[in-house]
């Protein structure tokens, strides 16, 4: 099994509409992490959690929201969709001592 | 500027040959560096971590100048299965894991 899952992996959805993406893992890091991904840019941070009671702000975190439920979870809220969030969107965690991190496999995201 | 630049290529090469991609950063206090590889719509995975000594793994050799906030990827012998996009990764401050990802450089291997 996967250390990091990312539902859905694939969705369409409308303008407006509100969109949930979910991340799990199983490393038991305490870091987790959204990034999205578009065509010729690197990966944008949007939040990031050092735990289940610390949330921040990344790099692009407007029209985003974030909700950490456990230590495993991590969940990335679209409130109203627009079509300039269509993007590849990723899930990561990583260790309190290593700086590396470890990405899910991505939710392809398409706003129309 | 960019904090992270890269070269995107595509680097076009034949099996068998050796190639360098570079990467220069912006930030004289970042202390982690790592190139990661990302296939095609896949998630990037870490490739190597770059150290100041320098660092080999098989074919892949990384190497770090701090002076000049560049970092460097040789991949020897390359293999139909190194086309991919390699992503050089900094992170943010000495004292943060935020990293920051460069737009990548785009490898091909031909047979």
């Amino acid at each position: 099994d996967a250390d990091v899952t990312q539902t859905p992996r694939n969705r369409i959805t409308k303008t407006g509409k509100r969109i949930m993406l979910e991340c799990s893992q199983t490393k038991g890091h305490d870091r987790m992490y959204w990034y999205r991904q578009d065509p010729g840019l690197g990966l944008r941070l949007i939040y990031y959690s050092f735990d289940v009671k610390d949330i921040n702000k990344g790099e692009i975190s407007d029209g985003y929201s974030v909700s950490r439920q456990a230590q495993a979870k991590f969940s990335l809220s679209l409130e109203s969709a627009i079509p300039n969030q269509t993007a590849l969107y990723f899930c990561a965690t990583s260790d309190l001592n290593m700086g590396e991190q470890y990405f899910g496999p991505g939710t392809r995201l398409t706003v129309t | 500027r960019k904090e992270v630049e890269q070269d995107p290529g595509p680097f076009n090469v034949p099996e068998g040959a050796t190639v360098a991609f570079n990467c220069t950063y912006s930030n004289s206090a970042s202390q982690s560096f790592f190139w990661y590889r990302q296939d095609c719509r896949k998630e990037p995975k870490l490739l190597m971590s770059v150290y100041s000594s320098g660092n080999e793994d098989g074919r892949f050799t990384a190497q770090l100048n701090r002076a000049s906030q560049y970092i460097s990827l040789l991949i020897r012998d390359s293999k139909l299965s190194d086309s991919a996009t390699y992503l050089c990764v900094v992170n943010e401050e000495d004292s943060s894991y935020k990293l920051i990802f460069g737009s990548g450089t785009r490898l091909l291997v031909r047979p």
